[in-house]
């Protein structure tokens, strides 16, 4: 089945700085790839997500990139600020996002400092 | 924009007692829904898929018989926690999705077993 590994586990920047996230993907029929940002105690909030068959996405300060020959994707979040300080959760997915199951990585706890 | 609610939002039970928790889709019909668990400072793991009208599919290590799984309608999936012990103690999310749409979670629940 799939696997998803995410790196680093803890992440902690300077307000203002960037921050880049890695997951890395087994199944190569997986075609779905969302990014979840989890603050405490409530629920997973989709914040950007990116298909098999676009290399990059942007929203504003946040980016995703997609390298399907080296099944890795990541996020990049620019001009970091205190509320971008969550856990965030990549995940993979075969069914396109509504069908299929999600799998997560295991997080990255981003903290970022005024 | 689709709505996942989730009930109750947190419970404690004594060891050996059932529960029952609720996940509806408010605004649109979903013949899949998928339950996690999470333990904490950990990634959500899926549990199981729920399908309406049939037998819910089950990850590897999940066990069928403790974790009941309904799916009666196209808004409505249900999973009981029978004869729930302290190791079950953990925060239970549902999701689900309109058609051609990323998935939509719930807000939680937090259970809690003594």
């Amino acid at each position: 089945g799939e696997n998803v590994e995410q790196h680093p586990s803890t992440l902690s920047v300077q307000e203002g700085d960037s921050a880049v996230i890695k997951c890395t993907y087994s199944d190569s029929a997986s075609n779905y790839f969302p990014w979840y940002k989890q603050e405490l105690g409530k629920r997973p909030q989709l914040i950007i997500d990116i298909r098999s068959n676009v290399g990059e996405k942007k929203d504003q300060r946040i980016a995703v990139t997609l390298n399907k020959t080296a099944k890795h994707f990541s996020l990049h979040i620019t001009e970091t600020q205190p509320e971008d300080s969550a856990v965030y959760f990549c995940a993979a997915s075969m069914g396109g996002g509504s069908q299929g199951n999600l799998i997560f990585g295991k997080g990255t706890k981003l903290s970022v400092k005024p | 924009g689709a709505v996942v609610s989730q009930h109750p939002s947190w419970v404690i039970c004594k060891s050996g007692t059932s529960v029952k928790i609720e996940c509806r889709s408010l605004d649109f019909q979903a013949t899949t829904m998928f339950w996690y668990r999470q333990f904490p400072k950990q990634s959500l793991m899926l549990m199981a898929t729920s399908n309406e009208g049939s037998k819910a599919t089950y990850e590897q290590g999940v066990e069928k018989d403790k974790f009941l799984i309904n799916h009666a309608s196209l808004t409505l999936s249900t999973l009981t926690v029978t004869s729930a012990h302290p190791e079950d103690s953990s925060f239970y999310i549902c999701s689900a999705s309109p058609q051609v749409s990323p998935l939509h979670f719930g807000n939680g629940t937090r259970l809690t077993v003594t």
